[in-house]
């Protein structure tokens, strides 16, 4: 079966200019979570959703940040006014059920890679 | 706060040569520990997982111990093949906290020469 898409796959914007980021989970997972990959860095966590609901934000490194799951399946990720600092892989992951499950394995997305110039 | 630590690289070894990523942990709860391979070009991949000490999770000829005692999770290979040439990342999720964000290290790239 298909794994977890993303598009677009490459994303160059000037700053100052709204991006969306699109991430399409394994179909029937629960969980979707995006990361934020720096240059040479580990993933970092931005943001977690269950369903349509989003649990934890504590990740998103400011209010130009926005993400939303309306429908419990595809998400989108927001970032308006972009800086150059928002230069990162963008990654999706999705999972099949919710918190506090050990075998909960996330499978991750290949990554929207976006250049801010 | 909870984080990872893994060896800087590049680690550059020939075919065959013995390979250890070192990893260590900072964990407020139990976690569970894991660790992902980015290969060139592709997405990140679970290549092994323990989530209890003393476990010893496996795959693809790496191995990985638990030992809470040193809060370690060395990854380890006793033959490596060019085809593993890729990015490590250790890692760690904190489930019984409630909470499934994972939390990676810096990643070590791994260059092996034929």
């Amino acid at each position: 079966g298909a794994g977890v898409s993303q598009s677009p796959r490459y994303k160059v914007a000037k700053r100052g200019q709204d991006v969306a980021l699109r991430c399409d989970p394994i179909s029937g997972h629960v969980s979707l979570f995006w990361y934020q990959q720096a240059l040479g860095q580990g993933p970092e966590f931005l943001t977690y959703f269950q369903n349509e609901a989003q649990l934890d934000k504590s990740g998103l490194p400011s209010d130009r940040f926005f993400a939303e799951r309306p429908e419990g399946s595809v998400s989108t990720l927001k970032i308006q006014r972009t800086q150059q600092e928002d230069s990162a892989v963008y990654l999706c992951a999705s999972s099949l059920v919710s918190t506090a499950v050990i075998n909960n394995e996330q499978f991750f997305g290949p990554g929207t890679r976006l250049t801010v110039l | 706060g909870d984080s990872v630590t893994q060896m800087e690289g590049p680690v550059t070894l020939s075919e065959e040569a013995c390979l250890t990523i070192n990893c260590t942990y900072t964990a407020t709860g139990y976690p569970s520990l894991f660790w992902y391979v980015q290969y060139p070009g592709e997405g990140l991949q679970l290549l092994l997982k323990a989530t209890k000490a003393d476990d010893k999770g496996s795959n693809k000829g790496f191995e990985a111990t638990y030992r809470k005692e040193t809060t370690s999770f060395h990854l380890e290979k006793g033959s490596v093949q060019v085809s593993d040439s890729a990015v490590y990342f250790c890692a760690l999720t904190l489930y019984l906290n409630r909470d499934d964000k994972i939390i990676f290290g810096k990643g070590t790239r791994l260059h092996i020469l034929p």
